[in-house]
């Protein structure tokens, strides 16, 4: 069973547009949301995190929005750059777990 | 080192071939993580360890499957008589906190191709 769901699956947006990736999830046990970007070839990267406190944590051009009882997040890229594309993934977890549950990743792709 | 190092980048190994694959965690990193990203999709957990102690294989697919890391620093995945679904990236993490989630750190990764 998927744990978290993410889409879309790629998503092409022009440049200094608003790049919108959603995720959900099903496990009422999680309490840590991270996205994680990557690049061809690299690792991922952590790029933004939020704890369910809160419903929304900005940094700089990237926004995470975070509905408790809808059970759903989203990364908002806002002024999108040629540079930011990469494939995007959503993930969950416990905050004292060991695992990150995955979604099955967004490829964005930025047109100049 | 300044991130988490992964050797070798590429592996080509026949089927029933078995591997090695190593991981060089950032200096001081307690938590060590093992994560397998076939084509396409997103990583699935393998194992954890903290230091040199297992504490989590749950991930590991199959008792060919096999992880250790004997000093607490540097790890190594193992997997024994190769299959064709094998074939996927091989990504190690490393925290240095061992009470949360926060903050992993991976690799490049390995791509292992089994033929």
């Amino acid at each position: 069973q998927q744990q978290v769901k993410q889409s879309p699956q790629s998503l092409i947006v022009q440049k200094g547009g608003i790049s919108i990736i959603n995720c959900a999830y099903e496990n009422t046990a999680f309490d840590y949301f991270p996205w994680y970007q990557q690049f061809p070839g690299k690792g991922p990267a952590l790029l933004i995190a939020i704890r369910p406190d809160v419903s929304e944590k900005k940094e700089g051009r990237f926004t995470i929005s975070f509905n408790k009882s809808a059970k759903q997040f989203s990364l908002h890229i806002m002024d999108s750059q040629p540079g930011d594309s990469a494939t995007y993934f959503c993930a969950a977890s416990r905050w004292t777990g060991n695992q990150f549950y995955f979604g099955t990743g967004t490829s964005l792709t930025v047109i100049p | 080192g300044a991130g988490v190092s992964q050797s070798p980048r590429y592996k080509v190994a026949k089927r029933g071939q078995d591997v090695a694959l190593r991981c060089d965690p950032i200096s001081g990193h307690v938590s060590l993580f093992w994560y397998q990203q076939a084509l396409g999709q997103g990583p699935e957990f393998l194992t954890y360890f903290q230091n040199e102690a297992q504490l989590d294989k749950s991930g590991l697919p199959s008792d060919r499957f096999f992880a250790e890391r004997p000093e607490g620093s540097v790890s190594t995945l193992k997997i024994q008589r190769t299959q064709q679904e094998d074939s996927a990236v091989y990504l190690c993490a490393s925290s240095s906190n061992r009470a949360t989630n926060e903050k992993l750190f991976f690799g490049s990764g390995t791509q292992l191709s089994v033929l």
